[in-house]
C-alpha cells in the first residue's frame, strides 16, 4: 500500500540554524499539509499546498517557515532559523481529494526535530 | 472558538473488554468528522471519517458515532487487543480545509 514518507526520522539542530524536512507524499496525491505535534500537546495544522501554492497557513506558519516542491515528488518545510519551541514532531501528510467530504489525509510517519 | 475536546485524558482497560471515548466540538463550519489512531512516535492513522447526515459509522472493532446537534461524536472499541493501546484523537474539519485535532485520549489495554 503506498504511504507518505519522510526524511529524517530524528534531527538535532542548534538553535539559529536552518533546517529542511523532507517529505514524498502518495504519488498521485496533489495536496500536501504539513502539521507538528510538540511533545505531550495535540497535532497542529501548518500549512496546505496545492498546484505549487500555500492555500491555507496557521498563525504558527510564520515568515521562519516556508514549504516548497522542488521536483515532481519532493515536499519539504524549511525552517530558517530555529528556536527552541520548534522543537516537536512535524509530519507532512497527503491527499488525493480536496474539498470532498471524503477526503483523507494520510500522514507519515513523523520527523522529530529537536533544537538545542 | 473552534475546539474539539476529548475524555477520558487516558484509560487503561482489560484485554477483551469494550470502551467508549468521548469528543464534544465547537467548530464551525462544520465539514465531517474523523477519529484517528496514533501510535506512539508514529504519525496519525484514518479509522473513520463522518458527515453531518451519517450517524454511525463502523471499522471492524471500531464504530463512531455523530450527533451533529448537540456536536458529539464517539468512538466504540469492541473485543479489545493489545494492539489497541494507542492514543485516539478527533478531528473536525472545519470548512473545506483545516482540520482541528483533538487533544487525544491515551488507551492502555492491560493483558
Amino acid at each position: 500500500e503506498p504511504e507518505v514518507t519522510q526524511t529524517p526520522s530524528h534531527q538535532v539542530t542548534q538553535m539559529g540554524q536552518e533546517v529542511i524536512l523532507r517529505c514524498v507524499p502518495i504519488s498521485n496525491h496533489l495536496y500536501f499539509y504539513w502539521y507538528r505535534q510538540i511533545l505531550g500537546q495535540k497535532v497542529e495544522f501548518l500549512v496546505s499546498f496545492y498546484n505549487n501554492e500555500i492555500s491555507e497557513k496557521s498563525e504558527i506558519f510564520d515568515d521562519q517557515f516556508s514549504v516548497e516542491r522542488p521536483d515532481g515528488s519532493n515536499f519539504t518545510l524549511k525552517i530558517r532559523s530555529t528556536k527552541l519551541e520548534d522543537s516537536a514532531m512535524y509530519f507532512c501528510a497527503s491527499s488525493e481529494k480536496f474539498g470532498t467530504q471524503q477526503e483523507t489525509q494520510y500522514f507519515g510517519p513523523g520527523t522529530r526535530l529537536l533544537v538545542l | 472558538k473552534n475546539q474539539v475536546e476529548q475524555s477520558p485524558q487516558s484509560l487503561i482497560i482489560l484485554e477483551g473488554k469494550n470502551c467508549t471515548l468521548q469528543c464534544n466540538y465547537t467548530v464551525s463550519p462544520f465539514s465531517n468528522l474523523r477519529w484517528y489512531k496514533q501510535d506512539t512516535g508514529r504519525g496519525p492513522v484514518s479509522l473513520t471519517i463522518m458527515t453531518f447526515s451519517e450517524n454511525t459509522k463502523s471499522n471492524g472493532r471500531y464504530t463512531a458515532t455523530l450527533d451533529a446537534d448537540t456536536k458529539q461524536s464517539s468512538l466504540h472499541i469492541t473485543a479489545s487487543q493489545l494492539s489497541d493501546s494507542a492514543s485516539y484523537i478527533c478531528v473536525v474539519r472545519k470548512g473545506f480545509q483545516k482540520l482541528v485535532f483533538g487533544t487525544g485520549t491515551r488507551l492502555l489495554v492491560s493483558p
